[in-house]
């Protein structure tokens, strides 16, 4: 089973529908990410959390909302979808204590969200 | 201003040969890391190699290694020996500041690599 996983993988939505994307980690780190992918721009952060009591936004947090449910679950929510908010989107986690200075972001799979 | 350059949308290279993907950045912060990634077609995303910006020699895993120039702030994925299944997406990425922090990570726009038989 994958350490950072997320759900649903896939979605099609209609303009003005909420929508929620799940993601949960067995990998026990504090800190968890959001980004989208959009092609010919990388991934942008959305929001991400130092832990359950933190929640900051990213580059592109308008049109988001987040919830740090717990130190394990991370949900990104779109409160009304718009057709440009269609995207791959990446829930991150990362660990400060692995290595030194480094940092890296451990990501799930990925969810493909289509909105109509 | 763009973080993290990516100046090579699409870059092609023959199987067993080496290929280089240039990165840029721009940052004022003495501590950072350079991280890349790749990402097949499936879409997950896969950490290849990091660079801390007071490591003294260039990092290397395996095929691939990261052609660290400081002063002209480039920090280049250099895959040799090019294999069928390195045909993929590479992301650039750069942590400013030093890890313990939120480790934010800025990436690049990407480089489609594909390797011909």
């Amino acid at each position: 089973d994958a350490d950072v996983t997320q759900t649903p993988r896939n979605r099609i939505t209609k303009t003005g529908k909420r929508i929620m994307l799940e993601c949960s980690q067995t990998k026990g780190h504090d800190r968890m990410y959001w980004y989208r992918q959009d092609p010919g721009l990388g991934l942008r952060l959305i929001y991400y959390s130092f832990d359950v009591k933190d929640i900051n936004k990213g580059e592109i947090s308008d049109g988001y909302s987040v919830s740090r449910q717990a130190q394990a679950k991370f949900s990104l929510s779109l409160e009304s979808a718009i057709p440009n908010q269609t995207a791959l989107y990446f829930c991150a986690t990362s660990d400060p204590n692995r290595g030194p200075n480094t940092g890296e972001l451990f990501f799930g799979e990925g969810s493909r969200l289509t909105v109509l | 201003a763009q973080k993290i350059t990516q100046t090579q949308p699409g870059m092609f290279v023959q199987e067993k040969e080496a290929v280089t993907l240039d990165c840029t950045y721009d940052t004022s912060d003495p501590s950072y890391g350079l991280f890349w990634y790749k990402q097949p077609s499936s879409g997950e995303m896969i950490f290849l190699i990091y660079q801390g910006s007071y490591d003294q020699q260039n990092a290397t895993e395996g095929r691939y290694s990261l052609n660290f120039q400081k002063a002209r702030k480039s920090a280049n994925l250099v895959i040799s020996a090019s294999q069928l299944g390195d045909s993929a997406m590479y992301f650039c990425a750069m942590r400013e500041g030093v890890s313990g922090g939120y480790n934010k990570l800025i990436f690049g726009a990407g480089t489609r690599l594909a390797v011909h038989p």
